[in-house]
């Protein structure tokens, strides 16, 4: 079975771009997470889905940021205006369906570097 | 708050010694424990995990981690690490309290450097 599918890979765009980032879950996971790593501060989570419905977005840092999840096997994490600030790699992650148990399959990773 | 602890940002070792890396967490209730391993260049993947049942989990690649609920500690072990270990570990906890959504919270991370 496939794992989790992120594109692109690596992204270099310039400040002030739009920047989209896919991922495809696991087949049959119903649970999607979009999570952030930088050197600074970790590991991130910026948003989770649950049955393709926004369950926790607290984690997303300002109105820049956008996800969507229009059907179980696609996400989109958007950033609209891109910053510098804004580099970093993102992970999408999915689980199975039922309970949330905290065991996540993570994708290969976006590299974002915005000049 | 629910916080995860890992002790060491970074550790060194060479071939064959033994490795321990420490992780503490803070919340009180069932929780379900976690090792994650992050190949350079790679994505997270799943080293072990503990639900219930023996403390004491065996993972892959020769790691193994003891859940130890009185000190709220699972530290991972291995007796003899190889180059290959090289890596960013992290630990994460997620708490099994029902009746809500509940986050998976990770650790700050231990780089692993393991010299020849």
């Amino acid at each position: 079975d496939a794992g989790v599918i992120q594109s692109p890979r690596h992204e270099v765009t310039e400040m002030g771009q739009e920047v989209t980032l896919r991922c495809k879950p696991i087949s049959g996971h119903n649970s999607l997470f979009w999570y952030r790593q930088t050197m600074m501060r970790g590991l991130e989570l910026l948003i989770y889905f649950n049955n393709n419905v926004p369950i926790d977005d607290s984690g997303m840092p300002e109105d820049r940021f956008s996800a969507k999840m229009p059907n179980a096997s696609f996400s989109t994490l958007k950033i609209q205006p891109s910053e510098p600030r804004d580099s970093a790699v993102y992970f999408c992650a999915s689980s199975r369906t039922g309970e949330y148990t905290g065991e996540l399959f993570f994708g290969e990773g976006s590299r974002l570097t915005v000049l | 708050a629910q916080s995860v602890s890992q002790h060491n940002h970074h550790v060194i070792l060479s071939e064959a010694a033994s490795l321990e890396l420490g992780c503490n967490y803070s919340y009180g209730g069932t929780v379900n424990l976690f090792w994650y391993v992050q190949y350079p260049g790679q994505h997270l993947q799943l080293l072990l995990k503990y639900f219930s049942g023996d403390p004491l989990v065996k993972g892959i690649k020769g790691f193994e981690a003891e859940f130890i609920k009185s000190k709220f500690s699972f530290n991972l072990r291995k007796p003899s690490v190889q180059w290959s270990d090289t890596a960013e570990y992290f630990c994460a906890v997620i708490s099994m309290f029902s009746g809500g959504y509940n986050k998976l919270i990770f650790g700050a991370g231990t780089r692993l450097a393991v010299h020849p």
